[in-house]
């Protein structure tokens, strides 16, 4: 199947900090790509979705203001925790699509830890 | 809104096979899926199905989806220690939305 890489793995901040994570798809144009968050033994929760080239849209009760997704190119989206906190630690999937409704290829995930 | 629920957890001997069951509450899924995590890793997909099927069969992985019931299950044959994972399992709905369940954390004993 397609790779996605996610970067860095894991990082540690301290509180008020900006944190960006980066997605690629390494061997595909990915025109969809979207953010998922998961608190430990918790599901997957969708952040938002992002089409290359245009804004992203956010799910409910997410603040595009604090999570700022850019999806620049079709290899690359990434997701910047504004003034991050405590409570904005937790472990942060990205997934790409070709477009195929099938195909959702996921990264490995970065862990957030914030001091 | 769109849910899916699955039991959290299931232990099971090695060699013996592993069911997990998940129920869905969207009324026209186009797409089923079951993913692997792993800890500390991202999700696998281990397969899915087409919302007009009702069984899909991939080596040693079984899914069966009863539309009426709006019930999908997961059976993995000959469960062995590596698969000792969280599966979730997940519906596309319209729009380009997958929604998830909790994930079933399965405990494979030797």
């Amino acid at each position: 199947g397609a790779v996605v890489s996610q970067h860095p793995s894991w990082v540690i901040c301290k509180s008020g900090t900006s944190v960006k994570i980066e997605c690629r798809s390494l061997d595909f144009q990915a025109t969809t790509m979207f953010w998922y968050r998961q608190f430990p033994k918790q599901s997957l929760m969708l952040m938002a979705t992002s089409n290359e080239g245009s804004k992203a849209t956010y799910e409910q009760g997410v603040e595009k203001d604090k999570f700022l997704i850019n999806h620049a190119s079709l290899t690359l989206s990434t997701l910047t925790v504004t003034s991050a906190h405590p409570e904005d630690s937790s472990f942060y999937i990205c997934s790409a699509s070709s477009g195929s409704v099938s195909e959702q290829f996921f990264g490995p995930g970065t862990r957030l830890t914030v001091l | 809104g769109e849910d899916v629920e699955q039991s959290l957890f299931l232990s099971v001997r090695e060699g013996d096979s592993s069911v997990i069951n998940c129920t869905y509450t969207d009324s026209s899924p186009t797409y089923l899926y079951w993913y692997k995590q792993e800890p500390g890793a991202g999700l696998q997909l281990l397969t899915y199905i087409f919302s007009n099927m009702d069984m899909k069969q991939d080596q040693r992985l079984t899914v069966l989806l009863n539309k009426k019931d709006k019930h999908l299950s997961l059976r993995i044959a000959d469960t062995q220690t590596g698969d000792s994972a969280i599966y979730f399992c997940a519906e596309h709905t319209g729009g380009f939305k997958t929604i998830f369940g909790a994930g079933t954390r399965l405990f494979v004993k030797a």
